[in-house]
């Protein structure tokens, strides 16, 4: 299985703080892409990591890219409480197809 | 545009009857991907189809479930005979037609909540 597995499961910080979350995978991919879910809601894209690249950045977001260890993070900087929600890694095979999804790390940002 | 759209959003079966949920993809999209999802744990894979073909049902379950996305019309997912442990949410996803070793990103339904008494 190429599951994505993200830790912390939960990860709880103050707003205006950072949050980090880890993905690690299993099988060699073609891609990798975070996607968050508030409560009740369908996952919506965040960003998206081709496996030649390191790292990149979207506004708040960074995300970084380790395929000799089959691992992802993504940094969310300067946090908000809006940004509290449940945020997955979804790997794709190597025909960018078929999205395996991890468990997901849910984060409360608490004003 | 209208995204992805899932009907219904709600609802409730006893057990023994059939559920079917719909799916429409986003304008364009050509692939439906179904996910299941248990309350606080991610989703799970179930199928994948383009237009009159299922590409991957590796996650389906052998019995009662089955999936279809034809020519014309939604995408359906269909359980036969719930039982208590089909409650879920249920998750479609649309993405366009890949082309060579492409990159696609997912787009997503609100999900359709399905509670078997």
């Amino acid at each position: 299985s190429q599951q994505g597995e993200e830790d912390p499961q939960a990860l709880s910080i103050q707003e205006g703080e950072n949050a980090t979350m880890n993905c690690s995978y299993k099988t060699s991919i073609n891609n990798l892409q975070w996607y968050r879910q508030n409560s009740g809601r369908g996952l919506v894209h965040l960003i998206l990591i081709r496996s030649n690249e390191r790292e990149k950045h979207s506004g708040r977001l960074r995300v970084t890219l380790d395929t000799s260890k089959k691992s992802s993070s993504l940094l969310i900087t300067a946090s908000r409480a809006a940004d509290t929600a449940s945020y997955f890694c979804a790997t794709a095979n190597n025909y960018g197809q078929n999205f395996v999804f991890g468990p997901g790390t849910r984060l409360s940002v608490l004003p | 545009n209208a995204g992805v759209m899932q009907n219904p959003r709600h609802l409730v079966r006893r057990r023994g009857q059939e559920a079917r949920l719909r799916c429409s993809p986003m304008k364009g999209h050509s692939h439906v991907y179904w996910y299941r999802q248990l309350p606080e744990e991610g989703l799970k894979f179930m199928v994948y189809l383009q237009k009159e073909n299922i590409i991957d049902e590796s996650g389906m379950p052998k019995e009662r479930f089955s999936a279809e996305f034809p020519k014309e019309g939604p995408s359906i997912l269909r359980i036969q005979q719930v039982v208590r442990g089909d409650s879920a949410a249920y998750f479609c996803a649309s993405s366009p037609q890949v082309t060579g070793v492409g990159a696609n990103v997912l787009t997503f339904g609100a999900g359709s909540r399905l509670t078997v008494l």
